[in-house]
């Protein structure tokens, strides 16, 4: 069956620290892959996202992810996490499909707390 | 960005009511889709809709749950009866083509 794991249930980062938030995926074949965040009260926002190419993708406000076929998996990274960052982050997945058989399959979610 | 609403933010019903979630999605959106997450587990896929009908829906689309966007309004879950395990968050999403969803932020349903 297809799945996205995110191994990290919580972390925990001081202001200025690098970060890896890791998903792993079970998936055949290459999925298009996802990063949202989930600022509290708010809708999922997209990050960034993978299709295919550069394995290395940027995203929004620092943000990049690496796509690893050998090990599948799309950790999400920045270098340099600042307090608003505080947020649960989902790694998700879909098929390349067409027709609309487009549904996503999410990763559990990581809380990141960012200490001042 | 592109935003998606949804109304009610917050619904308590009794058990055995109908309820109505309303989606209000991206204006040149054509694909719909409807997520439940229950509290500390994964959000999951319920269905999507495109060109008026149900495209793909998993088994947690029960029987009573149905979904309807007439006239090109809002985009709506419909639960009839609800049912205690139907107590979760219903993520709505849609996009313009198959892959980049946008999400609104969700309407709590917690079923008495």
């Amino acid at each position: 069956a297809q799945s996205v794991t995110q191994p990290d249930a919580r972390v925990t980062v001081s202001e200025g620290a690098s970060l890896q938030l890791r998903c792993k995926y079970s998936y055949s074949g290459t999925p298009y892959l996802f990063w949202y965040v989930q600022y509290q009260r708010q809708g999922l926002q997209l990050l960034l996202k993978y299709y295919s190419g550069d394995p290395v993708v940027q995203g929004v406000n620092g943000f990049e992810a690496e796509f690893s076929k050998s090990d599948s998996s799309f950790h999400l990274r920045k270098a340099s996490v600042h307090w608003s960052d505080s947020a649960v982050y989902f790694c998700a997945a879909s098929t390349m499909a067409t027709g609309g058989n487009n549904k996503l399959t999410f990763g559990q979610g990581t809380v990141l707390s960012v200490i001042p | 960005g592109p935003k998606v609403l949804q109304i009610p933010s917050h619904q308590i019903i009794d058990m055995g009511q109908m309820v109505t979630l309303n989606c209000d999605p991206v204006s040149n959106h054509l694909y719909f889709y409807w997520y439940k997450q229950i509290l500390g587990q994964q959000m999951e896929f319920l269905v999507n809709f495109y060109n008026g009908k149900v495209m793909e829906k998993s088994k947690l689309f029960k029987d009573q749950f149905s979904v309807e966007r007439p006239d090109g309004s809002y985009f709506t879950l419909k639960i009839q009866p609800t049912a205690l395990e139907d107590s979760a968050v219903y993520f709505c999403a849609s996009s313009q083509t198959n892959y980049e969803q946008y999400f609104g932020p969700g309407t709590r349903l917690t079923v008495l």
